[in-house]
């Protein structure tokens, strides 16, 4: 069974611009939840979606934001891009069974804003 | 206080000892709790679970789980320089919300 895709991998973007993310969950899975990582910060909540439905967000400004398909397939936006928006950003899947289902990562997409 | 803390370590452990990493959290209603392994450059792998008080044990490692101290900690037996790594715990605050520790980074040196 093939894992999480996130794509693309690496990204290079200027202040001001905008990116999108995508990522594929394992077949099967209905959960898709997004992290950004830095190393200050670790593992930040961004937001959870089921059943194309945002259940869950977490404490980031309203620049970042997401959406999932009727496929599971789930995107991520981030609008007028900041420095501080560099980070590596993971997506998970899950099965999702009441909280008692452990995350699957993609390998994440490494975004660079100069 | 954060929600969920770990001791950013590193944590250094000679080969073949018994490498021990802590968690705290701060929500009494949490109810699932993970451990997750990231080599550098890598993303998260889970290595465990545990829902319930006590001990849980998968091979090498132990997930030893305090509900009444908030205190989550894994334990690595006979530890391999291939289990450095930055180790997360991670808390279900709802069942839609995992939250992550900021890791604790493990070295073991032959």
């Amino acid at each position: 069974k093939a894992g999480v895709t996130q794509t693309p991998r690496y990204l290079i973007k200027t202040r001001g611009q905008q990116v999108t993310l995508s990522c594929s969950p394992i077949s099967g899975h209905r959960s898709v939840s997004w992290y950004q990582q830095t190393p200050g910060q670790g593992l930040q909540f961004l937001f959870e979606y089921f059943s194309e439905t945002q259940r869950n967000k977490g404490n980031f400004p309203g620049r970042f934001s997401g959406r999932q398909f009727s496929n599971s397939r789930s995107e991520m936006n981030v609008s007028t891009l900041e420095l501080g928006d560099s980070a590596l950003y993971l997506c998970a899947s899950s099965l999702w069974t009441g909280g008692k289902s452990p995350l699957h990562f993609g390998n994440g997409t490494r975004l660079t804003v100069t | 206080q954060k929600e969920v803390e770990q001791n950013s370590g590193p944590l250094s452990v000679p080969e073949g000892a018994i490498a021990s990493l802590n968690c705290t959290y701060s929500d009494r209603g949490s109810q699932s709790f993970f451990w997750y392994r990231q080599y550098s450059g890598k993303s998260p792998e889970l290595i465990m679970f545990i829902y319930s008080n006590g001990d849980k044990e998968d091979g090498r490692f132990t997930a030893q789980l305090n509900k009444a101290s908030q205190y989550v900690s894994l334990l690595i037996r006979d530890s391999q320089p291939s289990d450095s790594a930055t180790y997360l715990c991670a808390v279900q605050v709802t069942a839609d919300k995992l939250i992550f520790g900021t890791g604790t980074r493990l070295q073991v040196f032959p």
